[in-house]
C-alpha cells in the first residue's frame, strides 16, 4: 500500500538553528500538508500546498515557517530558527483530488528543540 | 466558533468487549467527518469518511454513525482487541471557502486484557 514517508524520524537541534523536514508524499497525490502534534496536544494544521504554492495556512505558521516542493517527490518544511516551543510531532499528508479522498499521513518527525 | 468535540477524553475496557466513541461538532457548512486511529508515536491511519449524505460506515470491527442534523458522530468498535489501544481523532472539514479542517482532540482507548 502506498506511504507517506518522512525523514528524519527524530531530529534534535539547539534552540535558533534552521531545521528542515522532509517528506515524500504518494507519487499521485496533488494535495500536501504538513501538521505538528505536541506531546499530549491534538493535532494541529499548519500549512495545505497545491499546485506549486500554499493554499492555506495557520496562524501557526509565521513568518519562521517556509515549505518547498524542490521536485517532483520531495515536499519539505524549513523552519528558520528554531523555538523551544516549536519541539513536537511534524506530520506530513497528502491526498488525492477527490474532495472525499482521506489524506495519508507519513509517521512523522519527533523534533527536539533543546 | 468551529468546533469538534470528543468524548470521553479516556476509555479502559476489556478485551472482547465492544465500545462507542462520541463526536460532536460545530463546523458549518459541513464537507466530510473522518475517523482516525493514531497509535502512540505514529501518524493518524484513516478508518471511515463520510459525507453529509452517508448514515453509517463499517471498516471490519469499526463502524461510524453521523448524524448530521445533530451534528454527532459515533465510532462503535466491536470484540475489541489488545492492539485496539490508540487515541481514536474525529476530523471534521468545513466548506467555507478554505475547507477547513478541524481535528478533535481524541478519546484514548486502552483494551486489557
Amino acid at each position: 500500500e502506498p506511504e507517506v514517508t518522512q525523514t528524519p524520524s527524530h531530529q534534535v537541534t539547539q534552540m535558533g538553528q534552521e531545521v528542515i523536514l522532509r517528506c515524500v508524499p504518494i507519487s499521485n497525490h496533488l494535495y500536501f500538508y504538513w501538521y505538528r502534534q505536541i506531546l499530549g496536544q491534538k493535532v494541529e494544521f499548519l500549512v495545505s500546498f497545491y499546485n506549486n504554492e500554499i493554499s492555506e495556512k495557520s496562524e501557526i505558521f509565521d513568518d519562521q515557517f517556509s515549505v518547498e516542493r524542490p521536485d517532483g517527490s520531495n515536499f519539505t518544511l524549513k523552519i528558520r530558527s528554531t523555538k523551544l516551543e516549536d519541539s513536537a510531532m511534524y506530520f506530513c499528508a497528502s491526498r488525492s483530488y477527490r474532495e472525499g479522498g482521506g489524506y495519508t499521513f507519513g509517521s512523522g518527525t519527533r523534533l527536539t528543540v533543546v | 466558533k468551529n468546533q469538534v468535540e470528543q468524548s470521553p477524553q479516556s476509555l479502559i475496557i476489556l478485551e472482547g468487549k465492544n465500545c462507542t466513541l462520541q463526536c460532536n461538532y460545530t463546523v458549518s457548512p459541513f464537507s466530510n467527518l473522518r475517523w482516525y486511529k493514531q497509535d502512540t508515536g505514529r501518524g493518524p491511519v484513516s478508518l471511515t469518511i463520510m459525507t453529509f449524505s452517508e448514515n453509517t460506515k463499517s471498516n471490519g470491527r469499526y463502524t461510524a454513525t453521523l448524524d448530521a442534523d445533530t451534528k454527532q458522530s459515533s465510532l462503535h468498535i466491536t470484540a475489541s482487541q489488545l492492539s485496539d489501544s490508540a487515541s481514536y481523532i474525529c476530523v471534521v472539514r468545513g466548506n467555507t471557502g478554505g475547507f477547513k479542517t478541524i481535528f478533535g482532540a481524541g478519546t484514548r482507548l486502552f483494551v486489557k486484557a
